[in-house]
């Protein structure tokens, strides 16, 4: 399978506790993003990557998001201290730099805070 | 500020109906507009309409753009219960090529 991958598909936290996840794109994207998703609404934006650089970090996000893609492939991002409204669907996508705007989504971490 | 504002929020047909699903759009430097399908899951792409009129087809499912109105069209022709899921839009701009999403139009097919 050459498509996005994501890992974990779920996680299940308690409140305060730290957690990361990893994506994968597809083998030749340049182009790395990070969205969350909430019941009924459209993905949200967090971060995108061209390669290792990190280009843009949405205003909305909380210090305690972070997120890396040290090599330019795969990318982690981290939630410190998670609170409850941090539970979400996190989904990365990447695009290629020929359509840098279609952009290919894997399936998503679904993490719950307790 | 940029925004994507679709309609209907949730639509339920019967089977063998045709629907249409719309889009209008607000995006700085206007690059592209594009449909997504998800279903329990991620969103997989559906179509990218860069220019205005051009019809773009793929089985039962077609889409079009009015750069003039901002706004673009989703038609789905004799559907099935398969088509059940949310159909996401989303603007993209020249300038970074983040994509701006409306919250998306819940299709329900019945049987």
């Amino acid at each position: 399978d050459t498509g996005v991958s994501q890992d974990p598909r779920h996680k299940i936290t308690k409140r305060g506790q730290n957690v990361t996840f990893r994506c994968d794109p597809i083998s030749e994207h340049n182009r790395l993003y990070w969205y969350r998703q909430t019941l009924g609404q459209g993905p949200e934006f967090l971060t995108y990557f061209q390669n290792e650089a990190q280009l843009e970090k949405s205003r909305l996000l909380s210090d305690r998001f972070s997120a890396e893609r040290p090599k330019g492939s795969f990318s982690t991002l981290e939630i410190q201290r998670t609170e409850q409204g941090d539970s979400a669907m996190y989904l990365c996508a990447s695009s290629s730099g020929d359509r840098p705007d279609t952009q290919y989504f894997g399936p998503g971490t679904r993490l719950t805070v307790l | 500020e940029d925004k994507v504002v679709q309609s209907p929020l949730s639509l339920v047909v019967h089977e063998g109906d045709t629907v249409t699903l719309n889009c209008s759009y607000e995006v700085t430097n206007f690059r592209s507009l594009l449909w997504y399908k998800q279903e329990k899951k991620a969103p997989t792409f559906l179509f990218m309409l860069t220019s205005s009129g051009i019809e773009k087809k793929s089985g039962r499912l077609s889409s079009i753009l009015d750069k003039k109105e901002l706004f673009s069209i989703l038609n789905i022709t004799a559907t099935q219960t398969g088509d059940s899921a949310v159909y996401l839009c989303a603007g993209s701009s020249d300038s970074n090529y983040q994509l701006i999403w409306g919250a998306g139009t819940k299709l329900i097919i019945k049987p």
